[in-house]
């Protein structure tokens, strides 16, 4: 069975502080997504990274891909509140479906 | 900008009964799904659709499921007797092409079963 982990699973930080979220597994995933997640709204896509290494920017959120395609992370640089949420990344399993990981939570404090 | 329209917004329903929840992809997509997202669990693949059959399914889909694209735009999934477990936030998504990046999700149909 695929499995993704995140960490941390909550992170409460300041207005303004850098944070780095993580995505692991021991399996290989084709392709990988993040999306932020409001209350009671369905996942936003933020991100599809596809090859090993690859890095993709999106204003103050970095998204790398690691080089064995098993892992990724998003670093978000001067958060803000409106960054608040819930993050999740999914990897592509097989032609037709994302398997998600647990998720971070996310609260920026002004 | 396109979106996923799910219809209804919130559903309750007696243990039992048959639900359809009722999905509007984006036009131009290929690829169709449904995940499931018990309160406070991660978001769990059902079932994907392609060129009018189930591609893949989860275990979860069991023979109480099915899925039908009745006519070329609606995309529907059905629950024949809903159980107390049933009860979570359904998401209909779709997918432009194999690589996922316009994967879209609508805003969940909530299913509350009592």
């Amino acid at each position: 069975t695929q499995l993704l982990e995140q960490s941390p699973q909550f992170l409460s930080i300041q207005e303004g502080e850098n944070l780095t979220v993580y995505c692991n597994s021991s399996s290989v995933f084709s392709s990988l997504q993040w999306y932020r997640q409001e209350p009671g709204e369905g996942p936003v896509l933020l991100v599809t990274v596809v090859t090993g290494g690859e890095v993709k920017k999106l204003k103050r959120l970095t998204f790398q891909f690691g080089d064995a395609r098993k892992d990724s992370s998003l670093h978000i640089t001067a958060a803000q509140p409106g960054d608040t949420g819930l993050y999740l990344c999914a990897g592509r399993s097989g032609t037709y479906k994302y398997i998600f990981g647990t998720g971070t939570r996310l609260k920026v404090l002004a | 900008e396109p979106e996923v329209t799910q219809t209804p917004s919130h559903q309750v329903t007696q243990m039992g009964q048959e639900v359809i929840l009722r999905c509007v992809p984006i036009s131009n997509h290929l690829y169709f799904y449904w995940y499931r997202q018990i309160l406070g669990q991660k978001v769990e693949f059902l079932v994907s659709f392609y060129n009018n059959e189930i591609s893949e399914k989860s275990e979860i889909f069991d023979d109480q499921f099915s899925v039908e694209r009745p006519d070329g735009s609606n995309f529907t999934l059905k629950i024949r007797s809903t159980k107390l477990e049933d009860s979570a936030m359904y998401f209909c998504a779709s997918n432009g092409g194999e690589q996922g990046p316009s994967y879209t999700f609508g805003s969940g149909t909530r299913l509350t079963v009592v």
